[in-house]
């Protein structure tokens, strides 16, 4: 299957500060990328779409100047979460599909686990 | 809005027997279905991948069906092995979005 990357896999930091985390599909151009923020033994949350070249579409409740979604090309796309707390901490994992759109498969990246003190 | 369920949620069996993970959604208008597998503290790994037009896929051990009407969807494991010990995750892909379900926890016991 095609390849995500995320990097890094893993950041603390202290409170107030931002973290940037990037993903990139390595082997081909991902037209829609999605953010997903997973608490310990749940599910998957989604918190934002991004599709190249425009703005991002956040998930109701999740604050878009808290985190701050760049998707400037096809296979690079960048969560930044802004002013971090210790709430904030948490697994985060992108994913992105490729041209064929509506029915293309989803690939996820690895997660980044970020951890406020 | 879509909602997807996944019994049991947790599951143990000995190494060897063949075992049967159900998902469930309640809006059938979908594009496909995906099924997915993590391991603890990693990314998702996709498995299958369903087309709404098809009914079933297979991938060496697994086996996803897929009855669209009933809003359903199955992921046979044959021969269970100690490595398939992880936690399962379906996918219901409508358009742009997917839900996810809450994953069944699967523990193949040596």
């Amino acid at each position: 299957g095609a390849v995500v990357s995320q990097h890094p896999s893993w950041v603390i930091c202290k409170s107030g500060t931002s973290v940037k985390i990037e993903c990139r599909s390595l082997d081909f151009q991902a037209t829609t990328m999605f953010w997903y923020r997973q608490f310990p033994k749940q599910s998957l949350m989604l918190m934002a779409t991004s599709n190249e070249g425009s703005k991002a579409t956040y998930e109701q409740g999740v604050e878009k100047d808290k985190f701050l979604i760049n998707h400037a090309s096809l296979t690079l796309s960048t969560l930044t979460v802004t002013s971090a707390h210790p709430e904030d901490s948490s697994f985060y994992i992108c994913s992105a599909r490729g041209e064929r759109a509506v029915t293309g498969e989803l690939f996820f990246g690895e997660g980044s686990r970020l951890t406020v003190l | 809005k879509q909602e997807v369920t996944q019994i049991p949620a947790a599951l143990s069996v000995p190494e060897g027997e063949n075992l049967v993970l159900n998902c469930s959604f309640t809006d059938s208008a979908i594009y496909n279905l995906q099924w997915f597998r993590q391991d603890p503290g990693k990314g998702l790994t996709s498995l299958l991948l369903i087309q709404s037009s098809q009914r079933e896929q297979t991938s060496g051990r697994l086996n996803a069906s897929l009855d669209k009407s009933s809003g359903r969807s199955t992921l046979y494991i044959a021969a269970s092995q100690p490595g398939d010990s992880a936690t399962y995750l379906c996918a219901v892909g409508t358009g742009n979005q997917f839900y996810f379900g809450t994953g069944t926890s699967l523990t193949v016991i040596p």
